[in-house]
């Protein structure tokens, strides 16, 4: 299976900053990455497919990059509501893999 | 819009299954694949299986053969999971979600449902 790596676990930043979440696979997944939001009441959220590709609905705020093992999120500008859990997803081969996740809290 | 509403919560005891559902609105359900997940409260997300609504066709997650079974309810727009033999590792939140068409990966999620195994 290919595990996926998330950094850091926890995130502490304040509005109007821009942070970035790390995702590396065990090997290569292409560009073969999603990214999630999870928030307490609400159901999940896709946030990034292929690496880079914004989700009909998601912000332009939010970004997506990398290829082969490593991948980055990057959220320019925090909006409160962009304070919450974020999942990697690698959808290259099954079964399907989720990173460790990423609490990005309010400093 | 999309919804999946899932089934409540369930206390079951060791040894017992439970089987959760998972129903949906709001868009073709007979020709989508459904996907889930199972979830213990602070940790990562591990994925079961996945179900084509068309034909009824599964694939998954070796590690959970023989202990998930997917099926679909296409006139009621719903998709099912039994878990069976429960023991106390299976104490997890489960969530059902819709595969965005073409790729693997999840555009539309349930709530999830807590499942406890207790005797």
């Amino acid at each position: 299976d290919v595990q996926m790596t998330q950094s850091p676990s926890y995130l502490a930043a304040s509005p109007g900053e821009s942070v970035s979440i790390s995702c590396k696979a065990s090997k290569s997944i292409n560009t073969y990455l999603a990214w999630y939001q999870e928030k307490p009441g609400k159901t999940n959220k896709l946030l990034i497919y292929s690496g880079s590709t914004l989700q009909s609905g998601t912000p332009s705020r939010f970004s997506g990059s990398g290829s082969g093992t490593d991948f980055t999120l990057t959220i320019r500008s925090l909006e409160p509501e962009d304070f919450a859990v974020y999942y990697c997803q690698q959808h290259n081969e099954y079964p399907l893999t989720f990173g460790s996740g990423t609490k990005l809290e309010i400093k | 819009q999309v919804k999946l509403q899932q089934s409540g919560a369930e206390l079951v005891k060791p040894g017992a299954s439970v089987k959760l559902s998972c129903k949906t609105s709001g868009y073709t359900f007979s020709t989508s694949y459904m996907s889930w997940f199972k979830q213990i409260p602070g940790q990562s997300i591990e994925w079961i299986g996945m179900i084509y609504a068309g034909d009824g066709g599964t694939g998954y997650n070796q590690k959970f053969k023989g202990k998930a079974t997917l099926t679909v309810d296409t006139s009621s727009s719903t998709a099912y999971m039994d878990l069976s033999s429960l023991t106390t590792e299976d104490s997890a939140v489960y969530f059902c979600a819709r595969l965005l068409r073409g790729l693997v990966v999840m555009d539309a999620w349930g709530q999830g449902a807590s499942v406890t195994v207790s005797s």
